[in-house]
């Protein structure tokens, strides 16, 4: 079956490192999102792309960077991770012009902490 | 700019009761996507409804159903007969005009009392 995976599920890492964060998707859909959710903030969008070699900035997407170098993956990286970012991270895809009911999935989650 | 506002924060519902979660939005764009989704506490997203802007009749899936009012720009997702395992973090969220990118209210955490 099709699906969509992060990982890790869980991360510690410290202030000023660099930190990549998976995703992975076998759904062969072009659109990929990353989101963070916080408390009192919902989810947030970080970053989004819409197919190989696209990639867009969303609300939140200061100290965050991605690249689409094949439709499944959309690895989204922290090039020097700080408190603020300390979050759970969702990924999601969906397939091009997708408004039917059925065409957003997302993955599980990556709990990220900062120290 | 489009943007979602779930103005409750927190509802406390008893078991068999029907449940009202509110959700408005704004959007300049003429054709335009409003969807639910359920978080429960092992937090995955979970689709639960979609409606579409042009769309003539109130969309319905199960016990869920979207009660959409176009000219008031209001979406509320009604839950019949609510369970205890439907205590969970609910979001509603949109998609706009030749855009695919989602975005999400603070979302609605529902309680059902047994």
């Amino acid at each position: 079956d099709a699906e969509i995976t992060q990982s890790p599920r869980h991360k510690i890492t410290e202030t000023g490192r660099q930190v990549t964060l998976a995703c992975h998707q076998t759904w062969n859909h072009n659109n990929m999102f990353w989101y963070r959710q916080d408390l009192g903030h919902g989810l947030r969008l970080i970053h989004y792309s819409y197919g190989v070699q696209d990639t867009n900035k969303g609300e939140v997407s200061d100290g965050y960077s991605v690249s689409r170098s094949n439709t499944e993956d959309l690895p989204l990286t922290l090039e020097s991770a700080a408190s603020s970012q300390t979050s759970v991270y969702f990924c999601a895809s969906s397939e091009s012009g997708g408004k039917s009911a059925d065409t957003q999935y997302f993955g599980p989650g990556t709990r990220l902490t900062v120290l | 700019a489009q943007k979602i506002t779930q103005t409750q924060p927190g509802m406390f519902v008893q078991e068999k009761e029907a449940v009202t979660l509110d959700c408005t939005y704004d959007t300049s764009d003429p054709s335009y996507g409003l969807f639910w989704y359920k978080q429960p506490s092992s937090g995955e997203m979970i689709f639960l409804i979609y409606q579409g802007s042009y769309d003539q009749q109130n969309a319905t899936e199960g016990r869920y159903s979207l009660n959409f009012q176009k000219a008031r720009k209001s979406a509320n997702l009604v839950i019949s007969a609510s369970q205890l395992g439907d205590s969970a973090m609910y979001f509603c969220a949109m998609t706009g005009e030749g855009d695919d990118k989602i975005i999400f209210g603070k979302g609605t955490r529902l309680h059902i009392l047994p």
